[in-house]
């Protein structure tokens, strides 16, 4: 099992649509998480943490399921400027190693 | 405040070469992290500095090596260059809590490297 995976769509929705997306990650002990989203040819940028109780900042929403292992992040009222690719990230939990990136899912926006 | 930068934007190396991507983290953050990241594919962690010290590496081979100068700033180095290194390389930095938890990291715009 891959230690971070997520379904690499493309999602094509219309605008105003919602849309979900899921990331499963393999340790248990993990301890951080993140989602980043990338724009073609362009950096990562932070959209938000994960909290375990879950957290919202406008149209998104993020949630953290421990017993399972897993993250989602849901749009709601999508816009033509969501379209990108969103990046699920998780710090394994062991002091000194690195973040691992998912590879990333495909959102697609049309009006 | 600034952002994370990295030189060159672009570079441009045939094979054999070496190539030497610089980045200067967020003033205030310790750690900085190097990625590569191919055409269609998924970041794939390199390198991680802090203080200076090398603390992790990712699964590449010994040609990719860098070092963290001590006003945080990084230089990745990739010596005997193939055509499959070209790629875009990103720099990230964060704060490195005292659990040694890598804390948020924010990344720079990247160099892409094509190798001809």
């Amino acid at each position: 099992r891959k230690e971070v995976e997520q379904d690499p769509g493309p999602f094509n929705v219309p605008e105003g649509a919602t849309v979900a997306f899921n990331c499963t990650y393999s340790n248990s002990a993990s301890q951080s998480f993140f989602w980043y989203r990338q724009d073609c040819r362009k950096e990562p940028k932070l959209l938000m943490s994960v909290y375990s109780s879950g957290n919202e900042d406008g149209r998104f929403t993020a949630q953290l399921n421990r017993a399972s292992q897993y993250i989602s992040l849901l749009i709601r009222d999508s816009k033509l400027s969501d379209s990108a690719t969103y990046l699920c990230v998780v710090h394994p939990g062991q002091a000194g190693t690195a973040l691992i990136f998912g590879k990333g899912t495909t959102l697609s926006v049309s009006s | 405040e600034a952002g994370v930068t990295q030189s060159p934007t672009h570079l441009i190396k045939t094979r054999g070469q070496q190539a030497t991507l610089r980045c200067s983290p967020i003033s205030g953050h310790t750690s900085v992290y190097w990625y590569q990241q191919a055409l269609g594919l998924g970041l794939q962690f390199l390198l991680w500095y802090d203080e200076g010290e090398e603390r992790n590496r990712g699964n590449f081979p010994p040609r990719f090596s860098g070092r963290q100068f001590p006003n945080y700033s990084s230089e990745l180095n990739v010596n005997a260059l193939e055509l499959e290194d070209s790629a875009l390389y990103l720099c990230a930095s964060s704060w490195l809590r005292t659990d040694w938890i890598t804390d948020t990291q924010y990344f720079g715009p990247g160099t892409r490297l094509t190798v001809l």
